[in-house]
């Protein structure tokens, strides 16, 4: 079955735009989640949604980061005024009812590179 | 707040040899681990978990790896290692109370299997 896929797979955007990024999550998956991990680090957790509603979003940076997933499948990471900082992969997970014991299938990632 | 430490950036080693790589979280109270991989190309994938019970725990091309309360270590060992193995090892830990995974993880160990 068709795991969790991501686009763009690559994005190039200048310092100040406005980039969203899309998360598929396997088909039945409650709970999805979005990591950010930049060079020489592990993924760092942003938010976790579970259905609709973002269930904790504690690790957005900054209000520039926001996330949707309006009908509780398809999410979008989308990110205002980019910095050259924001540079780094991001990286999406869902899992089937986001419990504790839940494997996370992480999907291929997004590469955001801000000039 | 929960952290992780994987002391081993970069591990060579030769076919067949014995593989033990570190890792240490800073928690007092209940957690969950996990060891992560990601082969070159590849997305990132879960290759064993810690909950409860038998803290030897086996996961899944022969690996295994034991949770120590007492030294909050949940090294990663194999007892001989094969080329196909080499890829990037991330050690992570959930110590949210929560109800729902939020991981925590290691900037990663790169592991290089020499044929």
């Amino acid at each position: 079955g068709a795991g969790v896929s991501q686009t763009p797979s690559n994005k190039v955007t200048e310092k100040g735009k406005y980039v969203e990024l899309r998360c598929d999550p396997i088909s039945g998956h409650t709970a999805l989640y979005w990591y950010r991990q930049s060079l020489g680090q592990g993924p760092e957790f942003l938010i976790y949604f579970q259905g609709t509603g973002a269930a904790d979003d504690s690790g957005l940076p900054n209000d520039r980061f926001f996330a949707v997933r309006p009908e509780g499948s398809v999410s979008t990471l989308k990110i205002q005024r980019t910095e050259r900082g924001d540079s780094a992969m991001y990286l999406c997970a869902s899992s089937l009812q986001g419990r504790l014991n839940d494997e996370q299938f992480f999907g291929p990632g997004t590469r955001l590179t801000v000039l | 707040a929960q952290s992780v430490s994987q002391h081993n950036h970069h591990v060579i080693l030769s076919e067949a040899a014995s593989l033990e790589l570190g890792c240490n979280y800073s928690y007092g109270g209940t957690v969950n681990l996990f060891w992560y991989v990601q082969y070159p190309g590849q997305h990132l994938q879960l290759l064993l978990k810690y909950f409860s019970g038998d803290p030897l725990v086996k996961g899944i091309k022969g690996f295994e790896a034991e949770f120590i309360k007492s030294k909050f270590s949940f090294n990663l060992r194999k007892p001989s290692v094969q080329w196909s193995d080499t890829a990037e090892y991330f050690c992570a830990v959930n110590a949210h109370s929560g109800g729902y995974q939020k991981v925590t993880f290691g900037t990663g160990t790169k592991l290089q299997v020499i044929p």
